[in-house]
């Protein structure tokens, strides 16, 4: 029930294009869904993150779309450029508590020039 | 976003030694700090939770004699991997939890063991 399932593993788009990134889980009690960034020998980023009385949050070029009644939640990138290209990870937390964040798998996006 | 920092980004060690990772939270204070440990094209791994000012939480498979952890102050955990083998080479990355909701990552240390 801790589980978040986190798909597609990889992903290529060109330049410009809108990759999407879905996040599912199970556990009724996660309020909040961050997406981090991760480039190879860094640690990850903080990208943008949902709580669930919204249905979309977007920040930039970055958008999260989130679906309470299907427990699933999506990452949007518009216009997506080569920079993009990394490692992104869906995570589900639950506020006020000191318990850890459970992440997804992760996807690994390359966006061609 | 916080900044946490992380040191040092890459050190490497002899078999046998020990070696100590420290994770900062620079612009605010954080009762809990994470550390996992992450492989090659692989998620995190959470490897124990650090509460400030008491001792740390381990997940299962983690030992905590060899990984010692140490929450001395609101912006400072340490890691200290004992008796260094090979089999440690890993990228380890600290979190740091700003209540109530965000947790913000180190940049990380990559530790090789010859």
């Amino acid at each position: 029930q801790q589980q978040v399932k986190q798909s597609p593993q990889s992903l290529i788009v060109q330049k410009g294009g809108i990759p999407i990134i879905n996040c599912a889980y199970e556990n009724t009690a996660f309020d909040y869904f961050p997406w981090y960034q991760q480039f190879p020998g860094k640690g990850p980023a903080l990208l943008i993150a949902i709580r669930p009385d919204v249905s979309e949050k977007k920040e930039g070029r970055f958008t999260i779309s989130f679906n309470k009644s299907a427990k699933q939640f999506s990452l949007h990138i518009m216009d997506s450029q080569p920079g993009d290209s990394a490692t992104y990870f869906c995570a589900a937390g639950t506020s006020g508590s000191a318990r850890q964040l459970t992440f997804g798998s992760g996807t690994q996006l390359t966006v061609l020039p | 976003g916080a900044v946490v920092s992380q040191h040092p980004s890459r050190v490497i060690c002899k078999s046998g030694t020990s070696v100590k990772i420290e994770c900062r939270s620079l612009d605010f204070q954080a009762t809990t700090m994470f550390w996992y440990r992450q492989f090659p094209k692989q998620s995190l791994m959470l490897m124990a939770t650090s509460n400030e000012g008491s001792k740390a939480t381990y997940e299962q498979g983690v030992e905590k004699d060899k990984f010692l952890i140490n929450h001395a102050s609101l912006t400072l955990s340490t890691l200290t991997v004992t008796s260094a083998h090979p089999e440690d080479s890993s990228f380890y990355i600290c979190s740091a939890r700003r209540l109530p909701y965000e947790q913000y990552f180190g940049p990380g240390t990559r530790l090789t063991v010859t």
